[in-house]
C-alpha cells in the first residue's frame, strides 16, 4: 500500500500569511494531484504535476514535484479566507486507474 | 453538464438494514471509482470500474459491500447488512481514460452521500 502523509493535519493562519503543505511519500508516482476539498463537498481537483522537479503556478498557489517523485509540496502566498478547506494531494502510479490519496491538510484562513 | 449526481445526499438507518448509494458519471466518462471518507482513514478507494466492468474491488472491506454498473451512466454500492462502523461519507467519482496514459487522469467527484448506521 502507498502511503502519502500530508503535513501539518492542521493549519489555522491570518489573512496574508503564507503557508507550506507538505505530501510525502516512500513510492515513487507517475503523476501526482492535488485537490481542495470544502464542507459538503467532493474534492476539486487544482492541479496534476507529471515531471520530476516541476512547478506549476496557479494565481497565488505553487505547486512543486520532487525530483524524485516521491513528494511534492503546495504553497500559498497571502492566503485568503477563501482558501480555507481540506488540501489533498493524490499519486498515481504507472498505468493504473486508481489514485491513492494523502492524509489532508485542513487549512483556516481568518481574517 | 450537470457533473456526478449522487443520491442520497444523506442517509440514516439503523444497523442490520440494507443501504443502496447511488451515483450518475459524467455523460462520456468512461471510468467510475467509488471512494469512502472517514476522519480516521481520509479518503479511500473502494472499487473502480471502466466501460462498466469492475477492475480493482481491492478496496471493498469485506463481502457486505457490493458494487454494480449496469450501463455507462449508473452504478449503486450497496451494503447489506449495514453496521455503524460503515457511517461515512461516500463519494462517487469519474474520469475519461484515454488508452493506457493514466498520467493525466482527472477525476470529477459528487457532492457524496453521508451514511449514519445507528
Amino acid at each position: 500500500t502507498q502511503l502519502l502523509e500530508q503535513s501539518p493535519q492542521f493549519l489555522s493562519i491570518q489573512e496574508g500569511e503564507n503557508l507550506t503543505v507538505y505530501c510525502n511519500s516512500s513510492s515513487v508516482f507517475s503523476s501526482l494531484q492535488w485537490y481542495r476539498q470544502e464542507p459538503g463537498e467532493g474534492p476539486v481537483l487544482l492541479v496534476t504535476v507529471v515531471t520530476g522537479g516541476e512547478v506549476k503556478k496557479l494565481k497565488r498557489l505553487t505547486f512543486q514535484f520532487g525530483d524524485a517523485r516521491k513528494d511534492s509540496s503546495l504553497h500559498i502566498t497571502a492566503a485568503q479566507p477563501g482558501d480555507t478547506g481540506l488540501y489533498l494531494c493524490a499519486g498515481l502510479t504507472g498505468t493504473a486507474s486508481k489514485l491513492t490519496f494523502g492524509t489532508g491538510t485542513r487549512l483556516q484562513v481568518t481574517l | 453538464d450537470a457533473g456526478v449526481i449522487q443520491s442520497p445526499r444523506h442517509e440514516v438507518t439503523e444497523m442490520g438494514q440494507e443501504v443502496t448509494l447511488r451515483c450518475k458519471p459524467i455523460s462520456g466518462h468512461n471510468s467510475l471509482f467509488w471512494y469512502r471518507q472517514t476522519m480516521m482513514r481520509g479518503l479511500e478507494l473502494l472499487i473502480y470500474f471502466n466501460n462498466n466492468v469492475p477492475i480493482d474491488d481491492s478496496g471493498m472491506p469485506e463481502d457486505r459491500f457490493s458494487a454494480k454498473m449496469p450501463n455507462a451512466s449508473f452504478s449503486t454500492l450497496k451494503i447489506q447488512p449495514s453496521e455503524p462502523r460503515d457511517s461515512a461519507v461516500y463519494f462517487c467519482a469519474s474520469s475519461f481514460r484515454t488508452g493506457g496514459n493514466m498520467r493525466a487522469n482527472v477525476l470529477t467527484f459528487g457532492a457524496g452521500s453521508r451514511l449514519t448506521v445507528l
